[in-house]
């Protein structure tokens, strides 16, 4: 069963400043979600990866097979970022294995 | 239609009562799955379905009972629960096949029961 471990746990920031969550997992990965759940709300995916990098907006999510690591970057950070950031990966079953989550990152930005 | 639709959005039960939860999405998917998640705690897997048969079953207790009645269509009944089966459940969508395809997650339907 693949381990999925996000580090920090919880992070508040100043509007502004540039944020970093990480992830590792054990076990090899088909591919890699980023996702995004506010308060009390659904969850959103920002980003699905399997190799390099990718940008929307003010967010950047990379991911490094080799060494089973992937990080979710926010520039310019904006107290509508305040969420819930959650990894997930899906195992070479592909779609019909479900995701393992990490535990999430709660990120509050502070105006 | 990029949307998986979830319905109710909110829901109030008694331990008694019978409801159902639905999820609907058009995107082709083939894979349809339920999740529930409690407050501060990531999702756990409950059932998958993929081609519209149950490929998975994450030992949920027989009070949880999906059914898919089309590739379209995912319905969770819901009988005698209990006051710690109040949670978020949340519906998602996928490609079933071995590759990287994306996730569709709907809006949850928030259940408390009495």
């Amino acid at each position: 069963k693949n381990e999925v471990e996000q580090s920090p746990q919880n992070l508040t920031a100043q509007e502004g400043e540039f944020i970093t969550i990480n992830c590792s997992y054990s076990v090899g990965i088909s591919a890699l979600h980023w996702l995004q759940q506010h308060p009390g709300g659904g969850i959103v995916s920002l980003f699905m990866l399997s190799s390099g990098k990718k940008k929307h907006g003010r967010l950047i999510a990379t991911i490094n097979i080799q060494e089973k690591h992937s990080s979710l970057h926010i520039t310019a950070s904006h107290p509508r970022d305040s969420a819930v950031y959650i990894c997930a990966v899906i195992g070479w079953g592909g779609g019909a294995d479900g995701l393992t989550f990490g535990k999430g990152t709660h990120l509050i930005i502070q105006p | 239609d990029t949307e998986v639709t979830q319905t109710p959005k909110h829901l109030v039960m008694g331990m008694t009562n019978k409801k159902s939860l639905k999820c609907e999405q058009h995107m082709g998917h083939r894979a349809m799955y339920w999740y529930k998640q409690k407050a501060k705690k990531p999702p756990e897997l409950m059932f998958v379905y993929s081609y519209e048969k149950l490929s998975i079953n994450e030992s949920v207790p027989s009070r949880f009972s999906p059914e898919c009645p089309n590739s379209s269509l995912l319905n969770l009944h819901l009988h005698a629960l209990q006051p710690e089966d109040s949670a978020l459940y949340l519906c998602a969508s996928s490609q079933a096949g071995p590759g990287n395809y994306g996730y569709t997650f709907g809006s949850g339907t928030r259940l408390t029961v009495v």
